[in-house]
């Protein structure tokens, strides 16, 4: 069964980093692209970037790419993201989640699209001095 | 970017009644649009991609409709299991965006 497993809570001093990590089991992890997604407390969700796990491609959001780096290790099946520069406001639950290629038919068109279809269980990470 | 304004922000309803919540894009996204479900505690789970295509083991009693800039989710018979907060996403054009979530109570 396919799933993303995050790593643990993690709470920080503002200024800091974490490194948070995302582990593939039962698919084929360079096959597809993990986006990256954060939660604040009461707030909706919030794409932050995403790594095309196969070639290493990686968007970021114009938000936070200053202050975040994903990288991957292939052969461990895992995707990372650090946040540097920690401020209370990054207090949030981060979730890697993978992108599912969409090939469908409306009408006589053809379309291609995508959605996050497995997401991972949530990393809490919680900024305070 | 691409804004998403769903509504209501939150809604009562009891077992077994119609829910409907809309998701509105702030300029044309085609059928270019997802809802997930999300629980208190749990990641978000997919619901129906790209408008009106229920994602596998989704019971039937969930349905999307839409295209363009509007777009609804429907819940034809509230189940208990329903009670959630709803999240729809445009897949349009980067960066992905979310509307603000619509919460589920119980009456």
């Amino acid at each position: 069964q396919a799933q993303l497993v995050q790593s643990g809570a993690a709470v920080q001093k503002p200024g800091a980093s974490v490194k948070i990590s995302c582990e593939a089991f039962g698919y084929t992890f360079v096959g597809y692209t993990i986006h990256w997604v954060r939660q604040a407390p009461g707030q909706s969700l919030e794409w932050m970037a995403w790594l095309n796990a196969g070639n290493g491609n990686i968007k970021y959001s114009e938000k936070f790419q200053d202050r975040i780096t994903l990288s991957r290790d292939a052969s461990a099946s895992t995707a990372y993201m650090e946040v540097r520069g920690l401020r209370s406001e990054d207090t949030a639950v981060y979730y890697c989640a993978r992108e599912v290629p969409i090939d469908y038919v409306w009408g006589t068109n053809r379309f291609l699209d995508d959605a996050l279809d497995l997401w991972g269980q949530g990393t809490v990470v919680v900024v305070s001095s | 970017d691409i804004e998403m304004t769903q509504s209501p922000s939150s809604l009562s309803a009891s077992v077994g009644d119609r829910v409907t919540i809309s998701c509105r894009a702030s300029q044309t996204i085609a059928r270019y649009l997802n809802w997930y479900q999300q629980k208190p505690g749990e990641a978000p789970k997919l619901l129906i991609y790209a408008a009106s295509n229920l994602q596998s083991e989704v019971p039937s009693r969930f349905s999307g409709s839409g295209s363009g800039t509007d777009f609804t989710l429907t819940i034809s018979s509230l189940h208990p299991d329903d009670f959630a907060t709803y999240h729809c996403q445009q897949s349009y054009s980067a960066p992905p965006t979310f509307g603000q979530g619509t919460k589920v109570e119980i009456k």
